[in-house]
């Protein structure tokens, strides 16, 4: 029982360029997170799903699509990256069933965009 | 909107003190609170949880925390810190209220212990 994983968990990336971050979940979890960790600022929401063929926007979308490829697979891209998308990257899962969520975090994607 | 704030940014304590972390909330429904813990080059991990009952909540690792409704507080509190606690905490909020399952982060704060 691998949790959530995420790939590449390093990437240097050039102004312009584009890159899929993946993530993988494999404890049957309805709902798939991505957040990005700043310095000082804790964890922001980008983009969730909350059950396989959703996705809704975050608290800092911009920049940034999404897909739900299946229930366990969901995708963070970043079309056109720029230097204010250097970041580490989590992506999480949790169970959306009844009231709680506890979520569960992948170890993180460190991205720097030069 | 759900916010949450952390006001401890840096705290320095050396082994055996007593550690309180500050967490206020600022939703006014029904919420589930969380602190997150993250070692230096991990991931996050669930310290402990609140979704309702007792107001005092036990984690992992001797860490307990308080829910204050009237104060809007959820403080993690440990007796006797020890070198390995050097980590950083992160509170976290979601509402039981609506259909979004996502976490509102504080901004964390970084607990430095010294030998």
């Amino acid at each position: 029982n691998a949790g959530v994983t995420q790939t590449p968990k390093f990437q240097v990336l050039k102004t312009g360029q584009s890159m899929t971050l993946q993530c993988a979940q494999d404890m049957n979890h309805n709902s798939m997170y991505w957040y990005r960790q700043d310095p000082g600022m804790g964890l922001r929401l980008i983009y969730y799903s909350a059950s396989e063929g959703t996705t809704d926007k975050g608290e800092v979308p911009n920049g940034y699509n999404v897909s739900r490829l299946n229930k366990r697979e969901f995708s963070l891209r970043l079309e056109s990256a720029a230097p204010s998308q250097t970041s580490v990257y989590f992506c999480a899962s949790s169970d959306s069933s009844g009231s709680y969520n506890e979520q569960f975090f992948g170890p993180g994607t460190r991205l720097t965009v030069l | 909107a759900q916010s949450v704030s952390q006001h401890n940014h840096h705290v320095i304590l050396s082994e055996a003190a007593s550690l309180e972390l500050g967490c206020n909330y600022s939703y006014g429904g029904t919420v589930n609170l969380f602190w997150y813990v993250q070692y230096p080059g991990q991931h996050l991990q669930l310290l402990l949880k609140y979704f309702s009952g007792d107001p005092l909540v036990k984690g992992i690792k001797g860490f307990e925390a308080e829910f204050i409704k009237s104060k809007f507080s959820f403080n993690l509190r440990k007796p006797s810190v020890q070198w390995s606690d050097t980590a950083e905490y992160f509170c976290a909020s979601s509402s039981q209220d609506t259909g979004r399952r996502a976490l509102t982060f504080g901004s964390g704060t970084r607990l430095q212990v010294q030998p």
